[in-house]
């Protein structure tokens, strides 16, 4: 079984700009789950999609959004770039249960200049 | 609400050595406890989980025994390996129905030969 996938690996960008990622879950699973990661505040919760609907969201900015279309691909969208973007944003899959294991993907890593 | 404290590194062991990683926790109601481990570039992948307390998960060597008591979740491994170089994250996701994960600030593990 693939695992979950996630397009581009990298990408760079400059302030003011927008940026989408792309997220393919593992096969049946309906829950995607986004996270960023940086050095300095670590890896912290974006936001989670189920069946096409936010189900839970962390504390970003509304700069920060995201969809998951029917086959439960997702993306996750940034606008108006800032440098503190920079981070490599992790993804994770799962069957949509509760305590079920999330598979994350390799990540993107986004740089901001 | 939900947090998890995680030992700074970055640790540096010989080969063979023994290793104890200590998490501990803060949450709401009994949660469901993590490690997880990062190889360069790569995202994240399960180490081992506990749902409950008194629970052992266990993988590939490693323990760790989930302590209400004194919440928490240390990792050990009784003979560390070069390939186990990696950053180690513990994680905690409640289960009122987010969840969510919370990690924590990651420990960086180099052993050497």
């Amino acid at each position: 079984k693939a695992g979950v996938t996630q397009t581009p690996r990298y990408l760079i960008k400059t302030r003011g700009q927008q940026v989408t990622l792309s997220c393919s879950p593992i096969s049946g699973h309906r829950s995607v789950s986004w996270y960023q990661q940086t050095p300095g505040q670590g890896l912290q919760f974006l936001f989670e999609y189920f069946s096409e609907t936010q189900r839970n969201k962390g504390n970003f900015p509304g700069r920060f959004s995201g969809r998951q279309f029917s086959n439960s691909r997702s993306e996750m969208n940034v606008s108006t770039l800032e440098l503190g973007d920079s981070a490599l944003y992790l993804c994770a899959s799962r069957t949509g249960g509760a305590n079920n294991e999330q598979f994350f993907g390799p990540g993107t890593r986004l740089t901001v200049l | 609400g939900n947090s998890v404290t995680q030992m700074e590194g970055p640790v540096t062991l010989s080969e063979e050595a023994f290793l104890t990683i200590n998490c501990t926790y803060t949450a709401t109601g009994y949660p469901s406890l993590f490690w997880y481990v990062q190889y360069p570039g790569e995202g994240l992948q399960l180490l081992l989980k506990a749902t409950k307390a008194d629970d052992k998960g266990s993988n590939k060597g490693f323990e760790a025994t989930y302590r209400k008591e004194t919440t928490s979740f240390h990792l050990e491994k009784g003979s560390v390996q070069v390939s186990d170089s990696a950053v180690y994250f513990c994680a905690l996701s409640d289960k009122t129905g987010a969840n969510n994960l919370f990690f924590g600030t990651g420990t960086r593990l180099t052993v050497i030969p």
